[in-house]
């Protein structure tokens, strides 16, 4: 079955260490995407990349990093420099350019729950 | 300022009601997208349905219809016949500078959501 996957599922770490979350997909997509979700918000744009080797940053990059080597993974770390870890991240993907009226939808993952003790 | 706004934290609806969760947005852009997305408790993120800026009807999915009111702002999400199962938190979400065949890449922005609970 074609879809995003995410691992893992929940992740605890220590104060002033680095950890990196996965994100695959099989959807041929060229475009991914990194979210943050806090409690009782919406979703925050982390990093986003269109093609392979190239990404942006979004409304909150400041203490994230990501790589864009293959075409069908966007892992993201989460630095010690990130004040507030603790959230719910969510990656997406989609196509970039389709049909006329074709609106490329984000297909999301299953999210990651990073809590830092 | 805010970009997408929901200006419903929490509703409560009988099941079989229909429901309308309102959203307005902010834009300077001609073109533009907007989208609908449902949330679960489990934390997946289900897309509902879309609207783009330069649709002459409103979009229609199912149950879910779109009342889209450029000159106002608004995309209100509708659903009809509401079923227990519809409970979960309701986001709507925008793309900018998608143009006219919809397409583009760039994130998209996200209201602050409503929580839909249907009761029985």
């Amino acid at each position: 079955d074609g879809g995003i996957t995410q691992s893992p599922k929940y992740l605890f770490r220590k104060e002033g260490q680095n950890v990196t979350l996965s994100c695959e997909q099989n959807l041929n997509h060229d475009a991914m995407y990194w979210y943050r979700q806090d409690p009782g918000q919406g979703l925050r744009l982390i990093y986003y990349s269109q093609i392979v080797n190239d990404f942006q940053k979004g409304d909150i990059a400041e203490g994230y990093s990501v790589s864009r080597e293959k075409k069908e993974s966007f892992p993201l770390t989460v630095t010690s420099a990130q004040k507030n870890p603790t959230a719910f991240y969510l990656c997406a993907s989609s196509s970039v350019w389709g049909l006329a009226g074709a609106y490329n939808e984000q297909f999301f993952g299953p999210g990651t729950r990073l809590t830092v003790l | 300022a805010q970009k997408i706004t929901q200006t419903q934290p929490g509703m409560f609806v009988q099941e079989k009601e229909a429901v309308t969760l309102d959203c307005t947005y902010d834009t300077s852009d001609p073109s533009y997208g907007l989208f609908w997305y449902k949330q679960p408790s489990s934390g997946e993120m289900i897309f509902l349905i879309y609207q783009g800026s330069y649709d002459q009807q409103n979009a229609t999915e199912g149950r879910y219809s779109l009342n889209f009111q450029k000159a106002r702002k608004s995309a209100n999400l509708v659903i009809s016949a509401s079923q227990l199962g519809d409970s979960a938190m309701y986001f709507c979400a925008m793309r900018e500078g998608v143009g006219y065949s919809g397409g583009g890449a760039d994130g998209l922005t996200f209201g602050k959501g409503t929580h839909l609970i249907i009761q029985p």
